[in-house]
């Protein structure tokens, strides 16, 4: 089944740690996003990839990272930096005009 | 910078009956696509339905359909006949065309009621 895999579903993190959350898609899409989730926010978008090999900030980027070495794989590091890090994470690829999402990863911090 | 405002944070409604969700958005492009995304407490977002800008008629998809109202840059959400499976987040978003970037409101709470 073609589709989009977050893991892990739920992450616990102390403070001063580095996470990575994985996401990983059979869609054949180029294009992939992380996007985060707050009570009352909506989805903010923190980063984007187009292609691999190449990435760009999203709207709330600060204390974040990515890398796309493989088209199917858009893994996203919260590093120590991010103040606010408990919230839900999103993961998107995107066919001609929509966007797909996976299940999600709930990260807390301890 | 693209804007997308739902004006309601909650909503109810009873089984069998139906409710419009409200949602209206601010570009100043002409080529734009529009969504309306459930997520139900399970946390999965769904796409409900879409519209294309370019398109006069209003989309339809079973039981939900949409009003857009181009001029007056609105986007509503009809739910017809509505069902307990359809207590969810509502979202509505908007993509401009050649853009990446997906711009979300924040959110319908619906609860539909037995």
């Amino acid at each position: 089944d073609g589709g989009i895999t977050q893991s892990p579903k739920y992450l616990f993190r102390k403070e001063g740690q580095n996470v990575t959350l994985s996401c990983e898609q059979n869609l054949n899409h180029d294009a992939m996003y992380w996007y985060r989730q707050d009570p009352g926010q909506g989805l903010r978008l923190i980063y984007y990839s187009q292609i691999v090999n190449d990435f760009q900030k999203g709207d709330i980027a600060e204390g974040y990272s990515v890398s796309r070495e493989k088209k199917e794989s858009f893994p996203l590091t919260v590093t120590s930096a991010q103040k606010n890090p408990t919230a839900f994470y999103l993961c998107a690829s995107k066919g001609f005009d929509e966007q797909f999402f996976g299940p999600g990863t709930r990260l807390t911090v301890l | 910078a693209q804007t997308v405002t739902q004006s309601q944070p909650e909503m109810s409604v009873q089984e069998a009956e139906t409710v419009t969700l409200s949602c209206t958005y601010d570009t100043s492009e002409s080529n734009y696509y529009l969504f309306w995304y459930k997520q139900p407490p399970s946390r999965q977002m769904i796409l409900v339905i879409r519209q294309e800008a370019y398109k006069q008629q209003n989309a339809t998809e079973n039981r939900f359909s949409v009003n857009f109202q181009k001029a007056a840059k609105s986007f509503s959400l009809k739910i017809s006949d509505s069902q307990l499976g359809d207590t969810a987040m509502y979202f509505c978003a908007f993509v401009e065309g050649g853009s990446e970037k997906l711009v979300f409101g924040k959110g319908t709470k619906l609860t539909v009621n037995p």
